[in-house]
């Protein structure tokens, strides 16, 4: 079956450990994003990819990082750094083009103690 | 950096009342998407709308882009509990990002 794949779907961390979320795809996407959901605020972009080895930060990338040495794979990791970092991470990926649909994963649920 | 703001936050009906969420961009966008979150779900692509003034129909969903390209509706006719769920807007200014709005919790009650 083709489609994103985001593992595990619940992710416990104690604070100040990084920890990196899966991301993977099959679907043939060169665009990659990283999403981040809170109550009442929506998605906002952590970072994207439009190619392998490129990436750029979004709107709140400090305290993530991410890499994209292969076209399938999107991983990001939630370094100590990040302030608040309980929350659902959202993968998704979309063919090259303005006009291209996202397709996303089922998310991680990261929460942090 | 790109805002995209959508209101309002929360929405609750009446089954079968008529439901409308806005959403608005501080700049000119390319196309405009929808997706719906089921609770506990993922966001799942609706609809795209790229002409100035387009306006799209699914079924009991009615989609409008505004004609500066900046703004755009969605409008679900009489509403049926499975509708529940949050609705987002998506914009994109080219083709390195997608900026989502906040989003609109719909619920329904029967």
């Amino acid at each position: 079956d083709g489609g994103i794949t985001q593992s595990p779907k619940y992710l416990f961390r104690k604070e100040g450990q990084n920890v990196t979320l899966s991301c993977e795809q099959n679907l043939n996407h060169d665009a990659m994003y990283w999403y981040r959901q809170d109550p009442g605020q929506g998605l906002r972009l952590i970072y994207y990819s439009q190619i392998v080895n490129d990436f750029q930060k979004g709107d709140i990338a400090e305290g993530y990082s991410v890499s994209r040495e292969k076209k399938e794979s999107f991983p990001l990791t939630v370094t100590s750094a990040q302030k608040n970092p309980t929350a659902f991470y959202l993968c998704a990926s979309s063919p090259p083009g303005a006009n291209t649909e996202a397709f996303f994963g089922q998310g991680t649920r990261l929460t942090v103690v | 950096g790109q805002q995209v703001m959508q209101i309002p936050q929360y929405q609750h009906v009446q089954e079968g009342e008529d439901f409308t969420t806005y959403c608005n961009s501080s700049t000119t966008l390319s196309n405009i998407q929808w997706y719906k979150q089921r609770p506990g779900g993922h966001p799942v692509f609706l609809i795209q709308l790229v002409k100035s003034g387009e306006v799209k129909k699914q079924k009991r969903l009615t989609f409008q882009f505004g004609e500066a390209k900046k703004n755009s509706s969605l409008h679900i006719t009489a509403t049926q509990t499975t509708d529940v769920g949050t609705y987002f807007c998506a914009g994109r200014r080219n083709n390195n990002d997608m900026r989502f709005g906040a989003g609109t919790r719909l619920t329904v009650k029967p």
